[in-house]
């Protein structure tokens, strides 16, 4: 079992739907939890960085950590066209080194117009 | 633009090449880590410096792969003598690292290297 899992997708959507995105993970040393977003050929872009559990907002953009459950979600309302790209978590274990930095595979997302 | 500036973009290289990167960071930031993507991956953890020390290498980067940062600004990535399975995007991303703080990663656009 890997350390986090994501589902890959793809997941297809019409436009203007509430897209829920998610990850489990197995290691309760994991303390700091991160969204990137990154579309084809391009780097993974920062969207949410979040620590405790509970939602954090932003724009259209809301991340939710509960930890007792080991599971991170990121929900997008109002779901654009340009929201359509690969969407990764990422998790960090308290301490912060870098080694803890761990990614899931990502999920391709497909808003259609 | 202030954000991580990687170099090329792209490479094609012949096996048993030599191919070297050069990853550019936020100014300001104080850490610097490489990583490696395949397709339908998530980016994985190669090695990262604070400052001109790089303190931790992953068990991925084999004796062919060396990374410097000599003035802990840029870094440069060296792959010797490539193999097809080192195709791959070569990721930089930088972040600042204050006490016990560390600040998210910022990344890079990668460069896309394709051994034939």
């Amino acid at each position: 079992q890997k350390e986090v899992e994501q589902d890959p997708g793809p997941l297809s959507v019409p436009e203007g739907a509430i897209v829920s995105l998610n990850c489990t993970y197995s290691n309760s040393a994991f303390q700091y939890f991160m969204w990137y977003r990154q579309y084809s050929r391009k780097g993974p872009e920062l969207l949410m960085y979040t620590y405790s559990s509970g939602n954090k907002e932003d724009g259209r953009f809301t991340a939710q950590v509960d930890k007792s459950s080991k599971y991170i979600s990121l929900f997008i309302r109002d779901s654009q066209p340009s929201d359509s790209a690969t969407y990764l978590c990422a998790m960090i274990r308290s301490g912060g080194g870098a080694d803890g930095l761990t990614f899931g595979k990502g999920t391709h997302l497909i808003i259609q117009p | 633009d202030t954000g991580v500036s990687q170099n090329p973009r792209h490479k094609i290289t012949k096996r048993g090449q030599n191919v070297t990167f050069r990853c550019d960071p936020i100014s300001e930031h104080n850490r610097l880590y490489w990583y490696r993507q395949t397709l339908g991956q998530g980016p994985e953890f190669l090695t990262y410096f604070q400052n001109e020390a790089q303190l931790e290498k992953s068990r991925l980067l084999s004796d062919r792969f060396s990374a410097e940062r000599p003035k802990g600004s840029f870094s440069t990535l060296e792959i010797q003598r490539t193999e097809q399975g080192d195709s791959a995007m070569y990721l930089c991303a930088s972040s600042l690292s204050v006490g016990a703080n560390n600040s998210p990663l910022h990344f890079g656009n990668g460069t896309r290297l394709t051994v034939t």
